[in-house]
Order: structure tokens, then C-alpha cells, then sequence
């Protein structure tokens, strides 16, 4: 079974850091592009960060560039993003997610077909 | 990098048929074929029902059905069925490399 699984979200004091994890099993993490959406509670989905599939490449929302890093380590199969300079308007729903392709390697950075379970992270003081 | 404007709610009775608009620019809904709708009930994560506009993923049902005329996309979901009441999302690819989400759509079933 394809499956996404978040971890790290918690409780931050503005100005602090957490770094998520998104740990990938039932499908070649390393042929796949990987995203990161979130949504404030009652909110609409918000785009985060993308990375290529060898990670060589990054891009992020203007709301978090220079504040967030997208990583991978694809021996671990695993998604990361280090979230500094966290303010309240970073509250949310963390969500990791696979787009869906046909072939055996995917580039694209959008259509989402397999989503994680969400991990949720408050910035307050 | 604004999202992409969709009604706040759209309701339609079992059976019916209820379109759903999403509108940008000329640089992301406009400019490539790269839009993508998405289902989410409360509490659920978000499902992929059509991307490419018009294409479906294995799965879907061929009750929604999507389409774009310049720079409006539109989710057209037939035969409403109660299950169908959710909030509605599309998404398209930007020119500046990004991904913008629209403002969803909460759809009734009444």
C-alpha cells in the first residue's frame, strides 16, 4: 500500500524551528517529485515546497521562502522541511504529497494522488 | 502567487448537476494545462479528482468531469450524490515555478 506518514508537528513559540518528516513506503520514493501543502484550521490548502526528484532542486511559496528548507534522503525514503523563523501565520496542517503519474519516474510538482495523514504545527507564544 | 478564485459554496439537489469555477491568469490557469481539482471531506486529507484539466485518475468517478476556457477552469460534478457535499479545491501550475491553490468551494447537497 502507498502510504505517506507526517511527524514532527508540535507546539512552537514564535521566532523557533521544527523540522517535519514524511516517511514514504509502497511506491520508488526516489522516481518521484515530493510537495509539501498546508491549511490553517477552517483555511484553504496552501502550497509550501516542492523538490526534484534527486533533490537537486527546490522551490518554495514567497510566504516561506528564506525561512523554510525542502530535503530528501531518498536511502531513507524520506521527506523533510526545516521551518525556521516561525511566526503564528505558520499555523497549520503540515501535509506531505505524491503526485500521480503513469510512468515509473515523475517530475511533476502538482495532481497530488496520495496524501499523508497530516501533521499539525501551532506557533504561540 | 494569489490564489485562484472560486465561488465560497454551490449547492444542488441529488441527482442534479453543479459546475464549479476556478479563475486566474494568463500566468497559471491560462497559460498551461495544468489544472488539478481535489475533493476534502472534514477532517480528511485532500483527494485528487481530475489534473490535466480534463483527466481523471484510475478510481474516479465519470460524474465529475473538468474543463477550461481561457483563463477559468471548471469542475462539473453530474447526478449529485450526497457523498459529494465537501469542500472543493483546484490547483494550477504558476509561471513563476509555483503551485497556487484556489480559495474552495463548499458544496451542499441538499
Amino acid at each position: 500500500e502507498v502510504q505517506l506518514l507526517e511527524s514532527g508537528g508540535g507546539l512552537v513559540q514564535p521566532g523557533g524551528s521544527l523540522r517535519l518528516s514524511c516517511a514514504a513506503s509502497g511506491f520508488n520514493f526516489d522516481s518521484y517529485a515530493m510537495t509539501w501543502v498546508r491549511q490553517a484550521h477552517g483555511k484553504g490548502l496552501e502550497w509550501v515546497s516542492s523538490i526534484s526528484v534527486g533533490g537537486g532542486s527546490a522551490y518554495y511559496a514567497d510566504s516561506v521562502k528564506g525561512r523554510f528548507t525542502v530535503s530528501r534522503d531518498n536511502s531513507k525514503s524520506t521527506l523533510y522541511v526545516q521551518m525556521n523563523s516561525l511566526t503564528t501565520e505558520d499555523t497549520a496542517i503540515y501535509y506531505c504529497a505524491k503526485p500521480y503519474c503513469t510512468g515509473p519516474s515523475c517530475a511533476r510538482r502538482d495532481a497530488f494522488d496520495i496524501w499523508g495523514q497530516g501533521t499539525k504545527v501551532t506557533v504561540s507564544a | 502567487q494569489s490564489a485562484l478564485t472560486q465561488p465560497a459554496s454551490v449547492s444542488g439537489s441529488p441527482g442534479q448537476s453543479i459546475t464549479i469555477s476556478c479563475t486566474g491568469t494568463s500566468s497559471d490557469v491560462g497559460g498551461y494545462n495544468y489544472v488539478s481539482w481535489y475533493q476534502q471531506h472534514p477532517g480528511e486529507a485532500p483527494k485528487l479528482m481530475i489534473y490535466d484539466v480534463t483527466n481523471r485518475p484510475s478510481g474516479v468517478s465519470i460524474r465529475f468531469s473538468g474543463s477550461k476556457s481561457g483563463n477559468t477552469a471548471s469542475l462539473t460534478i453530474s447526478g449529485l450524490q450526497i457523498e459529494d457535499e465537501a469542500d472543493y479545491y483546484c490547483s494550477s501550475y504558476s509561471s513563476s515555478s509555483s503551485l497556487v491553490f484556489g480559495t474552495g468551494t463548499k458544496l451542499s447537497v441538499l
